[in-house]
């Protein structure tokens, strides 16, 4: 159990288009879900934590307006990269956790904008 | 800045071989200690949660150690297999979020 999937694992974009992603937990009820970003030779960076039907919390330094969270129900959440720009691709990995404690996590979407 | 640092970047090993890595954190504010195994292209997957100064884990040929005073926690790998080769990741959790080292990339030989 505990299966977190991402769509797509990879994606292609004309700058100044929107990107959207989903996480979806497939076989749990997640109360919480994050989104992380890593760019080349990093590490995982936390960008924002999401609640169902509520705001999300945006790290220090991460635009909401840019990075749009909407996480509309128990088993899904969805980050959409407006206005996307080349300094914007990036790996994009998100986790989601059932009862506070254990991250469960996607395989990630590999974003390029070009 | 919290800081999260793994040693080394890369590692190189036979089969057979048994191996270590360091993850080095923060001694305040401490909550847990995660290690992840990260294959390419699959989720990161977690190995060991580990909460307790002196905390000893074990899950088959893999085991890890966390020493909170001093901030670090080793994994080793007893007798390295090829099914072994991955990037491990350590996590400081202070309760607020997870924050990552940038992993310590292992490959096997056979």
């Amino acid at each position: 159990g505990a299966v977190v999937s991402q769509h797509p694992s990879w994606v292609i974009c004309k700058s100044g288009t929107s990107v959207k992603i989903e996480c979806r937990s497939l076989d749990f009820q997640a109360t919480t879900m994050f989104w992380y970003r890593q760019f080349p030779k990093q590490s995982l960076m936390l960008m924002a934590t999401s609640n169902e039907g509520s705001k999300a919390t945006y790290e220090q330094g991460v635009e909401k307006d840019k990075f749009l969270i909407n996480h509309a129900s128990l088993t899904l959440s969805t980050l959409t990269v407006t206005s996307a720009h080349p300094e914007d691709s990036s790996f994009y990995i998100c986790s989601a956790t059932r009862d506070g404690n254990e991250q469960f996590f996607g395989p990630g979407t590999r974003l390029t904008v070009l | 800045i919290l800081n999260v640092e793994q040693s080394p970047q890369s590692l190189h090993v036979q089969e057979g071989d048994s191996t270590n890595f360091t993850c080095s954190f923060p001694s305040s504010n401490f909550y847990a200690l995660h290690w992840y195994r990260w294959e390419t292209a699959k989720s990161p997957e977690a190995l060991f949660v580990m909460t307790l100064n002196g905390d000893e884990k074990k899950k088959g040929r893999i085991s890890a150690t966390l020493n909170t005073k001093e901030g670090y926690s080793y994994l080793y790998i007893k007798g390295s297999q090829p099914e072994d080769s991955a990037t491990y990741l350590c996590a400081f959790d202070n309760t607020d979020k997870l924050i990552f080292g940038t992993g310590t990339r292992l490959q096997v030989f056979p």
